[in-house]
């Protein structure tokens, strides 16, 4: 597609509850990151791809969390037994190359989510 | 390690006015240096970046940024602000060649008419 699609757009999930989102990097994108934006923060790394391997888990704020991408290209982010704590912007990056840095990142939109 | 730290949190400017947004960083790696710009329910939207050419950096809509190792700092400014550059922008810094972003704290730019 044109750009990073994140679905759902807005998710309320009650504490406990589990919770997936989803991202659609642009086609073609080796690289894929997901980040936690907290209410009034930037956004914090949680965990990067490169096609269908999780090069860097290490943002994870805990083993609650739990990211993937199977075939290098959909990602999914899970988040299990969600807490008050986890209510935040959750975004995806791509970016074509494996040294981004170099060459630029697209975000998406970004999901909130909101745990009540 | 790296960081960023944006010195001020929110900017009020009148239209037609320059805008001065300031950003320090620490690496301990030469950086790659970027400027990012977030509108209300939208996604993050690259203003401009610096990866170790000229040290004067120019982005679109009229945002530049001047990039100086002796002071650690990438401030971005442009010479006259328009109601749209109403935002928050966000000072990011990553190892050069990197992948992982180190994101500032936010600066929220009002445009008063």
């Amino acid at each position: 597609g044109a750009g990073v699609s994140q679905s759902p757009r807005y998710k309320v999930a009650k504490r406990g509850q589990d919770v997936a989102l989803r991202c659609d990097p642009i086609s073609g994108h080796v690289s894929l990151f997901w980040y936690q934006q907290a209410l009034g923060q930037g956004p914090e790394f949680l965990t990067y791809f490169q096609n269908e391997a999780q090069l860097d888990k290490s943002g994870l704020p805990s083993d609650r969390f739990f990211a993937e991408r199977p075939e290098g290209s959909v990602s999914t982010l899970k988040i299990q037994r969600t807490q008050q704590e986890d209510s935040a912007v959750y975004l995806c990056a791509s970016s074509i190359r494996t040294a981004p840095s170099l060459y630029g990142y697209t975000f998406g939109s970004g999901t909130r989510l909101t745990v009540v | 390690a790296q960081s960023v730290t944006q010195l001020d949190s929110h900017v009020s400017v009148s239209e037609g006015t320059p805008v001065l947004l300031r950003c320090n960083y620490s690496s301990s790696y030469s950086p790659s240096l970027f400027w990012y710009v977030q509108h209300p329910n939208k996604g993050l939207q690259l203003l401009l970046k610096y990866t170790s050419a000229a040290t004067l950096v120019k982005g679109i809509n009229g945002f530049e940024a001047e990039f100086k190792k002796s002071e650690t700092s990438f401030h971005l400014t442009k010479p006259s602000a328009h109601m749209s550059d109403a935002a928050e922008y966000f000072c990011v810094v990553s190892k050069a060649a990197g992948n992982k972003l180190t994101f500032g704290g936010g600066t929220r730019v009002l445009v008063k008419p």
